[in-house]
């Protein structure tokens, strides 16, 4: 079962829109990341915010974590084309499944960006 | 490029039949990962070892082993396969045990069951 989940599932925008992505989790953890997910491709490790961090800037991403609410969110600013992907959130879940030193992932957000 | 390389990239085969996927990780890492992505599934973990040992185990069936080698490339075995088998199978690497940085993926092993 899933840790993280996404939402949206899908987003469709304009090139230039920004694009927000959400992820929720469910227990304690250490840090929190996103990977980014060409069709058929491997994943790309985007950005890590820690669970001491309440917000994290890389280029045009923007990431915030609640960790009250455990929840994140990705913002991807001013989009291209070239952002079409799908976008997980990932967690190291302390205590979940009762195993660690793994990621847990969600089922990711597919944003596709119109040129 | 991420450094993994995972070979084959695309594999065939009939239900019941055994395949090897093997994963060469990142120079300097000595923790790999599989992961397993399917539709329904979403992406599992299925297991985790680190300098040849097995570190975390995930939602790995019993008919599927692994394990890593003094060079610390990985091999991932499946045997018995079953349609439901059919995925793409991720290596990724690491330098520490602990999940402190970013995981490094390979392309993935695209694996069809017949």
């Amino acid at each position: 079962s899933q840790q993280g989940e996404e939402d949206p599932q899908a987003l469709s925008i304009q090139e230039g829109e920004n694009a927000t992505m959400n992820c929720s989790y469910k227990t304690s953890i250490n840090n929190l990341q996103w990977y980014r997910q060409n069709s058929g491709r491997g994943l790309v490790h985007l950005i890590l915010i820690r669970s001491n961090e309440r917000e994290k800037h890389s280029g045009r991403l923007r990431v915030t974590l609640d960790t009250s609410k455990k929840s994140s969110s990705l913002l991807i600013t001013a989009s291209r084309a070239a952002d079409t992907a799908s976008y997980f959130c990932a967690t190291d879940a302390l205590g979940y499944g009762g195993s660690q030193g793994n990621l847990i992932f969600g089922k990711g957000t597919k944003l596709s960006v119109k040129p | 490029d991420s450094g993994v390389t995972q070979t084959p990239k695309h594999l065939i085969t009939a239900t019941g039949q055994r395949v090897t996927l093997r994963c060469s990780p990142r120079s300097g890492d000595l923790s790999v990962y599989w992961y397993q992505q399917s539709l329904d599934q979403g992406l599992q973990f299925l297991i985790q070892y680190y300098n040849g040992e097995e570190r975390a185990k995930g939602n790995i069936l019993e008919r599927f082993s692994a394990q890593q080698f003094p060079d610390l490339h990985s091999e991932l075995n499946l045997s018995s396969l079953e349609l439901g088998d059919s995925a793409l199978y991720f290596c990724a690497s690491s330098v520490e045990p602990f999940l402190t940085g970013e995981l490094f993926f390979g392309e993935g092993s695209r694996l069809t069951v017949l």
